[in-house]
């Protein structure tokens, strides 16, 4: 079974830029979750996305943003690139939303490296 | 605002040596607790949850929560070098979604031959 697939793995990109990567979920997942991870800040949540609709948000300004296919699968953009957002974006897929139970949580993908230079 | 801190590491242990990695949360709502292992330059793999009080073992591995305490631990039996990585424990908080959890900054553990 495949896992979460990310794409693409590896960018730089120029301040002022825009960006948009891509997630491909777990066969069956509806839900993905996209968290940003810098060294200073470490993992920190985005959005969540179910059946095309965004069901959570993090605290992060509204340059970036998110959208859910039909398909399930999602990407995110982020406009008007600044050097803080170099960072390891990872993708993680859920086979439904709501509060985790035994044996359902997020697997994440490995991840797309965006540099801004 | 809801935390979840983690001892700050780097933890250092011999080989075979069991290591103990520590995080406490500021949330008592907190219903759900993962712990995920980070090879550098790699993304997060989840090798345990826990949603109880008390011990759930899963081979080498065993983790503790401690509501009361507000406190969630992994230990790591017979530790080997291949156990090097940063460990990263996570909360969901109740009433929150599935996909929305919260990240300590992660304990770097070396296992040394």
């Amino acid at each position: 079974k495949a896992g979460v697939t990310q794409t693409p793995r590896y960018l730089i990109k120029t301040r002022g830029q825009q960006v948009t990567l891509s997630c491909s979920p777990i066969s069956g997942h509806r839900s993905v979750s996209w968290y940003q991870q810098t060294p200073g800040q470490g993992l920190q949540f985005l959005f969540e996305y179910f059946s095309e609709t965004q069901r959570n948000k993090g605290n992060f300004p509204g340059r970036f943003s998110g959208r859910q296919f039909s398909n399930s699968r999602s990407e995110m953009n982020v406009s008007t690139l600044e050097l803080g957002d170099s960072a390891l974006y990872l993708c993680a897929s859920s086979y439904q939303t709501g509060t985790p139970s035994s044996g359902n949580t997020i697997y994440f993908g490995e991840g797309s490296w965006l540099t801004v230079v | 605002q809801k935390e979840v801190e983690q001892n700050s590491g780097p933890l250092s242990v011999p080989e075979g040596a069991i290591a103990s990695l520590n995080c406490t949360y500021s949330d008592r709502g907190s219903q759900s607790f993962f712990w995920y292992r980070q090879y550098s330059g790699k993304s997060p793999e989840l090798i345990m949850s826990i949603y109880s009080n008390g011990d759930k073992e899963d081979g080498r591995f065993t983790a503790q929560l401690n509501k009361a305490s507000q406190y969630v631990s992994l230990l790591i039996r017979d530790s080997q070098p291949s156990d090097s990585a940063t460990y990263l424990c996570a909360v969901n908080h109740r009433g929150s979604t599935l996909g929305r959890l919260y990240f300590g900054r992660g304990t770097q553990l070396t296992v040394w031959p």
